[in-house]
């Protein structure tokens, strides 16, 4: 069984600061992670995914993701936020070589301050 | 860019009644899913769909839905009597199969309302 949890339901940082969204899963097997953002009135778009291969993931927007399996974490960061990443993010996981289903987690919404 | 394509955008159903979501997958690929978001809350796995049959499904898909993939190109989700906690945004997505194509890719959604 997987599971994703994210910490913070809402997070606000200042425009030019450091953006740090929290993930941590649960998998019996090797997992796949995700992360995905969600603009208002918008579907998903994948921002990053590990699969397998350099633990240190980027993504599109400036965001990256750090996979850690000691502490079964995939944190998403962004040096320096915009205006433009308020938006909903999500964490996900998938057992590695399937890809029957996806679990999500509850979702952070990110919020800038300006 | 293949994108998913997923019609309408938004529907409004009264109670009881049948509704069904139509999605459009990426062409080459395999693996086909449903998501729903009801509003506020999280993305909620429903149904992964692969080879022409449901390969795995939450408690959510109970008796009232159903998918199907009736020409190859089309990926539907049939909700038969709807009730108004169905009330959500459904999330349609598509993948290729292999470990170095893992993505899910995400339509733009079809917000349901029942009323």
């Amino acid at each position: 069984a997987q599971s994703v949890t994210q910490l913070g339901s809402h997070v606000s940082v200042s425009e030019g600061a450091l953006v740090l969204l929290r993930c941590n899963y649960s998998s019996s097997v090797p997992p796949y992670l995700f992360w995905y953002v969600q603009y208002p009135n918008q579907g998903l778009q994948l921002l990053l995914k590990y699969t397998t291969g350099a633990t240190l993931v980027k993504g599109i927007n400036g965001f990256e993701a750090e996979f850690k399996k000691s502490e079964t974490s995939f944190h998403l960061t962004k040096p320096s936020a915009h205006m433009s990443d308020a938006a909903e993010y999500f964490c996900a996981v998938s057992p590695m070589n399937r890809d029957d289903k996806i679990i999500f987690g509850k979702g952070t919404r990110l919020h800038i301050l300006p | 860019e293949p994108e998913v394509t997923q019609t309408p955008s938004h529907q409004v159903t009264q109670m009881g009644q049948e509704v069904i979501l139509r999605c459009v997958p990426i062409s080459n690929h395999l693996y086909f899913y449903w998501y729903r978001q009801i509003l506020g809350q999280k993305v909620e796995f429903l149904v992964s769909f692969y080879n022409n049959e449901i390969s795995e499904k939450s408690e959510i898909f109970d008796d009232q839905f159903s998918v199907e993939r009736p020409d190859g190109s089309n990926f539907t989700l049939k909700i038969r009597s709807t009730k108004l906690e169905d009330s959500a945004m459904y999330f349609c997505a598509s993948s290729s199969p292999g470990p170095l194509n893992t993505e899910a890719f995400f339509g733009q959604g079809t917000r349901l309302t029942v009323v």
